[in-house]
């Protein structure tokens, strides 16, 4: 099993309607972080977390909020989708100590139509 | 803020040739980490090597290197012996040594294409 799932793989939704993604780990780590790539601009911040109390907005959190229920999980909602937020999500988790690696997500591709 | 810029949109290499991709940044911190990551057309992304900033040695993995110039902020990674799976899109990507919640920045990549 991959150490940090992330669902759906691909989702096409309609403008307006409420979309979650979900993100799941299994490296035991405490730091959670989800990322939006475009084409171009590379991957961007949306939010991340370094326990289940502590939420922090990125560069780009305008339109999202996330939620993270466990250690383990984190997830990440468009309130409203819009056609602008068609794009490539990536969850990324990382454990504490300078040297530690990010361990990313397979991604899911976004459509919103 | 730190930023990271990857001026070459697109490089070619012919297969068992070398090639370079460049990558600068911008920061204030004297200490912090730099990273090239590999993302196939799978969308997975693969760390390919990383440096720390207080190393003046230049990092290897295998067939891949990097030229650390830390006064220029200059960090390129060197394909040695380029392989037809090296195709991908690869991220420079820079991460502070503490503090900042630790994020990492991204470039906006280089897209690899190998040819016979």
């Amino acid at each position: 099993d991959a150490d940090v799932t992330q669902t759906p793989r691909n989702r096409i939704t309609k403008t307006g309607k409420r979309i979650m993604l979900e993100c799941s780990q299994t490296k035991g780590h405490d730091r959670m972080y989800w990322y939006r790539q475009d084409p171009g601009l590379g991957l961007r911040l949306i939010y991340y977390s370094f326990d289940v109390k502590d939420i922090n907005k990125g560069e780009i959190s305008d339109g999202y909020s996330v939620s993270r229920q466990a250690q383990a999980k984190f997830s990440l909602s468009l309130e409203s989708a819009i056609p602008n937020q068609t794009a490539l999500y990536f969850c990324a988790t990382r454990g504490t100590g300078g040297r530690t690696e990010a361990f990313f997500g397979q991604g899911t591709r976004l459509t919103v139509v | 803020a730190q930023t990271v810029t990857q001026s070459q949109p697109e490089m070619s290499v012919q297969e068992a040739e070398t090639v370079t991709l460049s990558c600068t940044y911008d920061t204030s911190e004297s200490d912090y980490y730099l990273f090239w990551y590999k993302q196939p057309p799978s969308r997975q992304m693969i760390l390919v090597i990383r440096q720390e900033a207080y190393k003046q040695q230049n990092a290897t993995e295998n067939r891949f290197s990097v030229n650390f110039q830390k006064a220029a902020k200059s960090f390129s990674l060197k394909i040695s012996d380029s392989q037809l799976g090296d195709a991908a899109m690869y991220f420079c990507a820079y991460r502070p040594w503490a503090g900042t919640a630790s994020k990492l920045t991204f470039g906006t990549g280089t897209r690899l294409q190998v040819t016979l």
